[in-house]
């Protein structure tokens, strides 16, 4: 079975500064995608950034970018210029090549902005 | 924008009643999926479906059942509430295409006395 890891449950930074987010996964599936999820505090969870392994390039959304490395099996999240409302909980996730679209979740980080 | 509305944001039941919890949807997606949240955890699947009355067991079945009646609608239910329930559940939807990121609700925090 296809597993998650976020190994620092704990990061801070301050504002204006970058912050990177590790990811790793155990696969052998060659086509699945990865997502990584953001969850304010007591509000709802939403999508950062998805990437699809096939795809050679890094996936960009604005300030958020990744750093896949496929045969590494790691999938980091880089938050340029940190604002305050980056502050929250962020899951990295997997969904594999089979036909059904759940996903397995890592248990997650805490992301502290300092101004 | 994708709506996904769960009917209770706080719940609080007694040890042994039947607890439903309700999840809506407005973007006609066929796969809909319940999950608990608990604090060094992560999300946890515990039950999805894929269509109007199917069902799909997730990693934490026991105690859980679904029902699918209807596509925007997909309800969890504790068929004898216990205290290892207290948790916060989470509701979340997506398309049939392959791939495409779950929509979620605001989440229901459930607490079993």
């Amino acid at each position: 079975a296809q597993t998650v890891t976020q190994s620092q449950p704990e990061m801070s930074v301050q504002e204006a500064e970058t912050v990177t987010l590790s990811c790793t996964y155990d696969t052998s599936e060659s086509d699945y995608y990865l997502f990584w999820y953001k969850q304010p505090p007591s509000r709802q969870m939403i999508l950062v950034i998805r990437q699809e392994a096939y795809k050679q390039q890094n996936a960009t959304e604005n300030r958020f970018s990744v750093n896949f490395q496929k045969a590494a099996k790691s999938f980091s999240l880089k938050i340029s210029d940190s604002q305050l409302g980056d502050a929250a909980m962020y899951f990295c996730a997997y969904r594999g090549q089979g036909g059904s679209e759940k996903l397995v979740f890592g248990k997650g980080m805490k992301l502290t902005v300092n101004p | 924008d994708v709506k996904v509305t769960q009917s209770s944001r706080y719940l609080v039941k007694r040890t042994g009643e039947k607890v439903f919890l309700e999840c809506v949807q407005d973007m006609d997606h066929e796969n809909m999926f319940w999950y608990r949240q608990d604090p060094g955890l992560g999300l946890r699947l515990i039950y999805f479906s894929y269509d109007v009355k199917m069902k799909e067991k997730g990693d934490i079945p026991e105690g859980y059942s679904v029902s699918r009646e209807k596509k925007e609608r997909f309800s969890l239910i504790l068929e004898s509430a216990s205290t290892n329930q207290t948790s916060m559940y989470l509701c979340a939807s997506s398309p049939p295409a392959r791939g495409q990121p779950q929509h979620f609700g605001d989440g229901t925090r459930l607490s079993i006395l």
